[in-house]
Formats: structure tokens, C-alpha cells, sequence
């Protein structure tokens, strides 16, 4: 059964400052890893999707690595902004009709 | 192209009442899933749905939830005899097609209340 973990559950730092949030995942056996950014109260905003043969994707100040043979994924997120703050979901998607399965979220706070 | 659309963005039921959550999935979108948070839960998996089948109900309760996905107009999750612990946030998402790279979208959610 697949499990996904996200660690650390809440972060805050200081504006400006360059964060790692990390994914882990139990069964290698994954079609994709989804990055979502959650605000209170919204929806999910997908940031970034790294599919199963891909190690890293770039988009902005965002990126988002995959080691599927370790089960980890990390998002990187380079000089932070208030803006940012947010909860960050990772989410892998198994070979049983593309579900996708969730991590806890990390409650990312970034201070000005 | 718009987005996925939920709709009502929030309900209040009383306790017995049914509950019906709808989503349009974005244009050219075949494959639709219902996702739920429970406050201070995760989201969690209930439903997978292409036009007129169910392909993956494994997440969902056996009694009193119910989804559907018509040949035309929205998917439709149904909550029959609503109980205080359905209270949660309910999400829709859809992609194009089961391929390596298709994104999984989703909608604003509804905030379901039951009182």
C-alpha cells in the first residue's frame, strides 16, 4: 500500500531565504509526483508534475526533484516571498487508474 | 478553458438531509476523481469516474455515498442521510487521459457543513 510523507509539517522562515520542503513514498512503482500549493479555505494549484522517467522539473523559482528508487521528492523554493506561504501537498499517482495519493502537507509560513 | 468548476462552493445540510456536490471537469477532460479532506486530515481518494462508468470506488463509503458521471452534465457525488462527520471539504479533479505526463487538475472544492 502505498504511503507518502511529507516532512517537516511546518516551516516558517524569513523572507528571502531558500527552503527545501521533502516527499517520501513507500512503492517506487509511480507514474507521476504532482506538487500542489493549498491556501486556507481554496483549492489546489498545481505547481509542478515530474513524471516517472524525469529526476527534476523547473518552473520559476520552484523545482522539484524525484529519486524514485530511494521513494523522495523534493521542492525547492529559492528566495521565498510572503506570497508563498501556503500549504505545499505532494501527491504520487500508482499504476491503479491514476489516483492520486496525498502526503500531509507542509504549512509553509514565510515571514517579511 | 475554463477550469474545473464545483459547485455550490459551500453547503449546509441538516443531519438526514442528502447532499448533492457537482463538478464540471475542464473541456476535453474524460477522467474525473472525488477527493475529500476531513479537517486536520489529508485529502483522501474516494472516487474515479470516466463518462457513464465507475472505474475506482475503492475510497468511497459503501452506504450513503454515491457518484455518477453522465454522457452529458456534471459529475455528481451524492451524500444520502448526511451525519455530522461528512462534514469536510470535497474536491474534484480531472485530466485528459491516463499518460505519464497529464496534470491533475482541480476544482475550488465544496465546503460541505452538516448540522
Amino acid at each position: 500500500k502505498q504511503e507518502v510523507t511529507q516532512i517537516p509539517a511546518a516551516l516558517s522562515v524569513p523572507e528571502g531565504e531558500n527552503l527545501v520542503l521533502n516527499c517520501s513514498f513507500t512503492d517506487s512503482a509511480i507514474y507521476n509526483l504532482q506538487w500542489f500549493r493549498q491556501d486556507p479555505g481554496k483549492g489546489l494549484t498545481s505547481l509542478l508534475l515530474i513524471q516517472s522517467s524525469q529526476r527534476e522539473q523547473t518552473s520559476g523559482r520552484l523545482n522539484a526533484s524525484l529519486d524514485k528508487s530511494s521513494g523522495r521528492s523534493t521542492l525547492y523554493i529559492a528566495a521565498s516571498q510572503p506570497g508563498d506561504s501556503a500549504t505545499y501537498l505532494c501527491a504520487v499517482s500508482n499504476n491503479q487508474g491514476g489516483k492520486l495519493i496525498f502526503g500531509q502537507g507542509t504549512e509553509l509560513s514565510v515571514k517579511p | 478553458n475554463a477550469g474545473v468548476m464545483q459547485n455550490p462552493r459551500h453547503l449546509v445540510r441538516r443531519r438526514g438531509q442528502e447532499a448533492r456536490l457537482r463538478c464540471s471537469p475542464m473541456k476535453g477532460h474524460s477522467h474525473v476523481y472525488w477527493y475529500r479532506q476531513l479537517p486536520e486530515e489529508g485529502l483522501k481518494f474516494m472516487v474515479y469516474l470516466q463518462k457513464e462508468n465507475i472505474i475506482d470506488e475503492s475510497g468511497m463509503p459503501k452506504e450513503r455515498f454515491s457518484a455518477e458521471f453522465p454522457k452529458e452534465g456534471p459529475s455528481i457525488l451524492r451524500i444520502q442521510q448526511v451525519v455530522r462527520g461528512d462534514s469536510a471539504a470535497y474536491f474534484c479533479a480531472s485530466r485528459p487521459a491516463l499518460q505519464d505526463g497529464n496534470e491533475a487538475f482541480f476544482g475550488q472544492g465544496t465546503r460541505l457543513t452538516v448540522v
